[in-house]
């Protein structure tokens, strides 16, 4: 089965101070997608890559910038983190680009900004 | 811009029971229809997926597309207190565009 790590599983910042999120998977995967999710919002889309040295804008990417620097490792970073971003981050892999593409998802980061 | 909408938001069944759970979506060239299940503090994970008009089943699992009526459903046969979990719909149009419910939070009692 695909698998996909996330660390750390959970994260305290200060409001302003800089976080990184970490994805590794080792199916690959072309494809790479960062999710936060809260109540009554599903999952939302941050960013996505194509394959190392991409990343794309998805629906809510202000505030959050993406880094690939290879084909398993995909971060997400908050330069200056505000309380509005304490959620619970999904990363997840798929192999076709988008077309019948199944979603194999970590098992989250939940971050708390003070 | 996609909008996918799940009911009900929570639901409680008894064990063996039979479980429904909706999702609509709004754009008529959506073509890729997933349901997710997602245990309490776990990653979601494919439950079922179907691409074409008509119905799909796997074991007590069941899914109705109706693309006329912009709906798609999970059924779930004789419920079980392992099917306890928050159920979310996708639904996508090519390229990366995945849209996600919010979810179906489902109890079943023993």
């Amino acid at each position: 089965e695909a698998a996909v790590t996330q660390s750390p599983r959970n994260k305290v910042a200060v409001t302003g101070g800089k976080v990184t999120l970490s994805c590794n998977q080792t199916n690959n995967h072309n494809n790479m997608y960062w999710y936060r999710q809260d109540t009554g919002h599903g999952l939302r889309l941050i960013h996505y890559s194509y394959g190392a040295g991409s990343t794309e804008k998805g629906d809510i990417p202000d505030g959050y910038k993406a880094s690939r620097p290879s084909q398993e490792n995909f971060s997400l970073i908050l330069e200056l983190a505000t309380p509005s971003q304490t959620s619970v981050y999904f990363c997840a892999s798929g192999r076709d680009r988008g077309q019948a593409e199944t979603l194999y998802f970590g098992s989250g980061t939940r971050l708390t900004v003070l | 811009q996609q909008n996918v909408q799940q009911s009900p938001e929570s639901l409680i069944v008894p064990e063996g029971a039979r479980t429904s759970l909706n999702c609509t979506f709004s754009d008529s060239a959506s073509q890729y229809f997933w349901w997710y299940r997602q245990h309490s503090g776990k990653a979601p994970k494919a439950l079922m997926s179907i691409f074409s008009n008509g119905e799909k089943e796997e074991g007590r699992f069941t899914i109705h597309l109706n693309k006329a009526s912009l709906h798609f459903s999970l059924h779930i046969r004789d419920s079980q207190p392992s099917d306890s979990a928050l159920y979310l719909c996708a639904v996508g149009t090519g390229g990366y565009k995945v849209v996600f419910g919010s979810g179906t939070r489902l109890l079943v009692s023993p």
